[in-house]
């Protein structure tokens, strides 16, 4: 089955840095991916659709400028939060779909800004 | 964004006894999807549903695409303690939307 690979699982950082958080297809392409944020005991809220080679769609509230997507490969999609703070630590998951495979999800990366 | 209403938000069993839990919505959808998430893990795939009125099963679990594409419901039989965790539909038509989630806790 389809497999998608987040990377890191866990990042701390000091407020007013910067964060990367990579997802990859492995073994498959995905032309889309989506980016997921989740707070303790609350389901995944999408964040932002990424569109290999072309802009990521943003839901409304999110800050395109705050939250980067880069989707330069057909499998690999980047998340950078730029200019942390405690209020962006959250539990970030990526997805893609391969064919009938369904959707699947990263493992997630625990964001913690101090 | 938009969320599907899941019920109920959480349970508590009694090893051996079967569960169920719906999700509906104000949306119609072309796809449901039924996960579980471990705490600090990624949600896993368990049963997907491509079609109104559609009743799939994998292994002690059955899930149906109901049929006027607003709901979904997902049962569980003969739970056993590896089944704790927390349960998500999701649906998707042009995009793809979590419910709220069911915490799911089985008692030995």
């Amino acid at each position: 089955g389809a497999v998608v690979s987040q990377h890191p699982s866990r990042v701390i950082c000091k407020s007013g840095t910067s964060v990367k958080i990579e997802c990859r297809s492995l073994d498959f392409q995905a032309t889309t991916m989506f980016w997921y944020r989740q707070f303790p005991k609350q389901s995944l809220m999408l964040m932002a659709t990424s569109n290999e080679g072309s802009k990521a769609t943003y839901e409304q509230g999110v800050e395109k400028d705050k939250f980067l997507i880069n989707h330069a490969s057909l499998t690999l999609s980047t998340l950078t939060v730029t200019s942390a703070h405690p209020e962006d630590s959250s539990f970030y998951i990526c997805s893609a779909r391969e064919g009938d495979y369904g959707y699947t999800f990263g493992s997630g990366t625990r964001l913690t800004v101090v | 964004g938009q969320q599907l209403n899941q019920s109920p938000q959480s349970m508590f069993i009694q090893e051996g006894e079967d569960v169920s839990m719906n999700c509906t919505s104000s949306s119609i959808f072309n796809t449901w999807l039924w996960y579980k998430q471990d705490p600090g893990e990624g949600p896993v795939l368990l049963i997907a549903l491509y079609k109104a009125g559609e009743l799939t099963s994998n292994g002690r679990l059955t899930a149906q695409f109901g049929i006027t594409r607003k709901d979904s419901f997902l049962n569980i039989s003969a739970s056993i303690p590896s089944d704790v965790g927390i349960y998500f539909c999701a649906g998707q038509l042009h995009q793809f939307y979590f419910g709220t989630g069911t915490s799911l806790t089985v008692i030995p």
